[in-house]
């Protein structure tokens, strides 16, 4: 079974649009995150639950929400897709957020592009 | 520039032989981890250090780590061609909150 799973794994998409992308894990971890990484590879942090709470909110534009039903998901919606949107969008979860001590397991990524 | 850079950027290597990828930071770290990243895929973790470790081993990977002058190196022995992928190095600042920062990463090639 997959850890870490992300949905859809590719979406394309015109400016201005809304789209979700959900993630899911299964590895009864607290924490969950979501990165982009961007055409330089560069894997930047967005945002972080703790067992639904938002623990880190980096400068990342409010047109990106981050929503955490359950701590076994957290999914994340943007609004007024623009064109530097487009990125490779990663879903990780941890055991636990003390210290950073803990290793991260990945999804699979969701390549977003916006035409 | 980032906290966590590697160097070199790029590495094209023969099977059989020894990749050494270097990081460096800038502030000082709880941890730092290296993970590595396939073409299309997510990230893998492969290796832990703390801070008030030196080196550590794990099958063919070698870590050392310097917190004098903030780096650390990643070497695989023995390469082989399922080596090939991207390897991150991340940090975690004493003082970053809860935040893992990542490099941009190293590509290695092994060509078989």
């Amino acid at each position: 079974d997959t850890a870490v799973s992300q949905t859809p794994k590719y979406l394309v998409t015109q400016m201005g649009n809304d789209k979700s992308i959900k993630c899911e894990q299964n590895l009864g971890h607290d924490t969950m995150y979501w990165y982009k990484q961007d055409s330089k590879k560069f894997l930047k942090i967005m945002f972080s639950y703790n067992n639904k709470e938002l623990i880190i909110n980096e400068t990342v534009p409010n047109r990106f929400s981050p929503k955490s039903p359950d701590k076994a998901h957290l999914n994340l919606h943007i609004n007024s897709l623009e064109l530097g949107d487009s990125a490779v969008y990663f879903c990780a979860s941890s055991h636990r957020l003390a210290g950073n001590t803990d290793t991260q397991y990945f999804g699979p990524g969701t390549r977003l592009t916006v035409l | 520039s980032q906290q966590g850079e590697e160097d070199p950027q790029a590495l094209s290597i023969q099977e059989g032989e020894n990749a050494t990828m270097n990081c460096s930071y800038k502030t000082s770290i709880n941890n730092l981890q290296w993970y590595r990243q396939n073409s299309g895929r997510g990230l893998v973790h492969l290796i832990l250090i703390r801070s008030n470790e030196r080196e550590k081993h794990s099958g063919r990977l070698r870590v050392t780590l310097d917190t004098s002058k903030k780096s650390s190196s990643l070497l695989i022995t023995a390469s082989r061609a399922a080596d090939t992928a991207s390897y991150f190095c991340a940090t975690a600042p004493l003082t970053g909150g809860f935040k893992t920062i990542f490099g941009a990463g190293t590509r290695l090639f092994v060509k078989a």
